[in-house]
């Protein structure tokens, strides 16, 4: 069964700062990631997707790596603002017969403050 | 751009009765997941449908049904409602094996 876990669970960290948020998961057999982000109460804003064939996706200040070997990947948090302030969460899609089941990780809080 | 439509956007449900959620997908998607989030849980995995076939089944309890229809909408019936199924419950549409796009959710409260 995969399981995937996020480390830290909580970050706080003042405004300017670079980051790093980790996942590790159980399985490398996986199709790909994906990375979301989730304000309190709110849904799911996909942030990156990584294919299982690819090393690094970047948008904009957010890039994700992923190690499929290791089963891990990072998001790297350039320059942190306040409104970057959310719950992360990666997710990592099977392939084969739970074509699309997305399982996640329970999350990094992230709070940035000024 | 046209997001993941999920209505009612909050329901409130005595226990033993019977709720359906709707799911309207981004236009030319072909796949749609339903995902359960408890109160402080991750999103866990319920059931998926690739052009109207359901294609993948998770912890989904049996008092649960879902299909898709012709027009790729999908509903989630839930019935016999218990105090443990209050929580967020997620629709997600793709485009075969592209990225999962999340609608808002509906948030359920069975008193």
């Amino acid at each position: 069964k995969q399981e995937v876990t996020q480390i830290p669970a909580a970050l706080s960290v003042p405004e300017g700062e670079n980051l790093v948020l980790n996942c590790s998961f159980t399985d490398s057999a996986i199709y790909n990631l994906q990375w979301f982000r989730q304000d309190p109460g709110k849904g799911l804003t996909s942030l990156l997707l990584i294919q299982s064939s690819q090393r690094e996706q970047t948008s904009g200040r957010l890039n994700a790596s992923l190690d499929k070997s290791s089963g891990r990947s990072t998001l790297y948090i350039a320059a942190s603002q306040p409104g970057d302030s959310a719950t992360y969460l990666c997710a990592v899609w099977a392939g084969g017969t739970s074509y699309g089941k997305l399982t996640f990780g329970q999350g990094t809080i992230l709070t940035v403050h000024p | 751009a046209a997001g993941v439509i999920q209505s009612p956007r909050h329901l409130i449900k005595e226990k033993r009765e019977t709720a359906t959620l709707k799911c309207y997908p981004i236009p030319r998607h072909d796949t749609v997941y339903w995902y359960q989030q408890g109160p402080g849980q991750d999103p866990q995995f319920l059931i998926s449908f690739y052009e109207k076939m359901q294609s993948d089944k998770g912890s989904i309890p049996d008092r649960f049904s879902a299909q898709q229809f012709s027009d790729y909408h999908s509903e989630l019936n839930m019935s016999s409602l218990e105090l443990g199924d209050s929580a967020l419950y997620f629709c997600a549409s793709s485009r075969g094996e592209g990225t999962q796009y999340f609608g808002p959710g509906t948030r359920l409260l069975v008193l």
